[in-house]
């Protein structure tokens, strides 16, 4: 069973460009939450998806953008990219019914931009 | 922005030492979750602790939750080399995992 994926591992931008990162959860997972964890800091809830919709949202401005297909995977759309959008962007599925308490992350999408 | 914090920052021990981290937060939560990273990748959750809780073990973990003080420990016992990492706290307020607010972290060095 394959644990929570995301492309690509590393991205390299310049600013002002935009960029999309993917997820795909775990499998019986419906929910995707992304976070942004920049260096030496602790992660930081971005948004989270569900049945196709943004549920919650944390501080984060509208640059910041997301989508989820049917298929439950995911999507962080990034536009007009700061120097401060650098960071390691982590994807995390929570299981499909009943309590869900613990997230599942991925391995992150490490951005870099110039 | 962060719930709260952790202390300290970091933390380095020897092989078969006990380690405990701390964390602090600023509001009334559900539940709180550690989770441990390795070399800054994904985050794999340890252990959960409830608000109505006080105390559980899994392993060689234990944590403790004091609400009354907003503050939490993890104790890694008898610790190996495979324990270095990071370690964060998340407080999660309404129990539905929707929106974990974590802490800043604990560097933890385990040499032999």
């Amino acid at each position: 069973d394959a644990g929570v994926t995301q492309s690509p591992t590393h991205l390299i931008k310049t600013r002002g460009q935009q960029v999309t990162l993917r997820c795909s959860p775990k499998s019986g997972h419906d929910t995707v939450s992304w976070y942004q964890q920049a260096l030496g800091q602790g992660p930081q809830f971005i948004f989270q998806y569900y049945e196709e919709e943004e549920r919650q949202r944390g501080n984060f401005p509208d640059r910041f953008s997301g989508h989820q297909f049917p298929n439950y995977s995911s999507e962080l759309n990034v536009n007009a990219l700061l120097l401060g959008d650098s960071a390691l962007y982590l994807c995390a599925s929570t299981p499909g019914g009943g309590p869900r308490y613990e997230q599942y992350f991925g391995p992150g999408t490490r951005l870099t931009v110039t | 922005s962060q719930q709260g914090e952790e202390d300290p920052q970091a933390l380095s021990i020897q092989e078969g030492e006990n380690a405990t981290m701390n964390c602090s937060y600023k509001t009334s939560i559900n539940n709180l979750q550690w989770y441990r990273q390795n070399s800054g990748r994904g985050l794999v959750h340890l252990i959960l602790i409830r608000s109505n809780e006080r105390e559980k073990h899994s392993g060689r973990l234990r944590v403790t939750l004091d609400t009354s003080k907003k503050s939490s420990s993890l104790l890694i016992t008898a610790s190996r080399a495979a324990d270095t990492a990071s370690y964060f706290c998340a407080t999660d307020v309404d129990g539905t995992a929707s929106k974990l607010t974590f802490g800043t972290g604990t560097r933890l060095q385990v040499t032999l």
